[in-house]
């Protein structure tokens, strides 16, 4: 159980358009989505935390306007890469929890690579 | 800010070997510790976990205890199998179960050779 999936797996887009990557909990109601990124050879930094139904907590540094983050039902929480740059080129990872049971952990997501060109 | 430093990679050992991946911290208060793994095509998976010094953590063969005074949380393995092969992340939350931020070291890709 607890499985988190993520689409697409790999993408590349031109340099100036938007590109949305879903994240979905398969079989549990994901109240918390997290997104992070990761850098080749670095840590998965935190980009933001969202709540079903809230807008998202971004953290210091991450511009949300450039990263759009919906988290509209229980079992879907999707990022959008707006106005897409070569910088922006990274691979995004989803985490997913459901706040009502205690002491769950988080559940990660496989991966999305963004190439843009 | 909180921080994990982890042994760089890549690791390359042989089938049975002893496996060590250094993992230090650095956090405020008091913080939960984790070891994470990434097997390839997959999502990462909680391998173990403490949330209080002197805890040790233990999974699959693995065990990691959790060191106040070096402020430390080794990943070891007495027999490591092919299956192992697979990238391992370090991380600490300020939760007990890792509900809440993870900060994560930069990941040890592991390859084991049969």
């Amino acid at each position: 159980g607890a499985v988190v999936s993520q689409h697409p797996s790999w993408v590349i887009c031109k340099s100036g358009t938007s590109v949305k990557i879903e994240c979905r909990s398969l079989d549990f109601q994901a109240t918390t989505m997290f997104w992070y990124r990761q850098f080749p050879k670095q840590s998965l930094m935190l980009m933001a935390t969202s709540n079903e139904g809230s807008k998202a907590t971004y953290e210091q540094g991450v511009e949300k306007d450039k990263f759009l983050i919906n988290h509209a039902s229980l079992t879907l929480s999707t990022l959008t890469v707006t106005s897409a740059h070569p910088e922006d080129s990274s691979f995004y990872i989803c985490s997913a929890r459901d706040g009502r049971l205690a002491g769950l952990e988080q559940f990660f997501g496989p991966g999305t690579r963004l190439t843009v060109l | 800010g909180d921080s994990v430093t982890q042994m760089e990679g890549p690791v390359t050992l042989s089938e049975e070997a002893f496996l060590t991946i250094n993992c230090t911290y650095t956090a405020t208060g008091y913080p939960s510790l984790f070891w994470y793994v990434q097997y390839p095509g997959e999502g990462l998976q909680l391998l173990l976990k403490a949330t209080k010094a002197d805890d040790k953590g233990s999974n699959k063969g693995f065990e990691a205890t959790y060191r106040k005074e070096t402020t430390s949380f080794h990943l070891e393995k007495g027999s490591v199998q092919v299956s192992d092969s697979a990238v391992y992340f370090c991380a600490l939350s300020a939760s007990d179960f890792g509900n809440e931020k993870l900060t994560f070291g930069t990941g040890t890709r592991l390859t084991i050779i049969p």
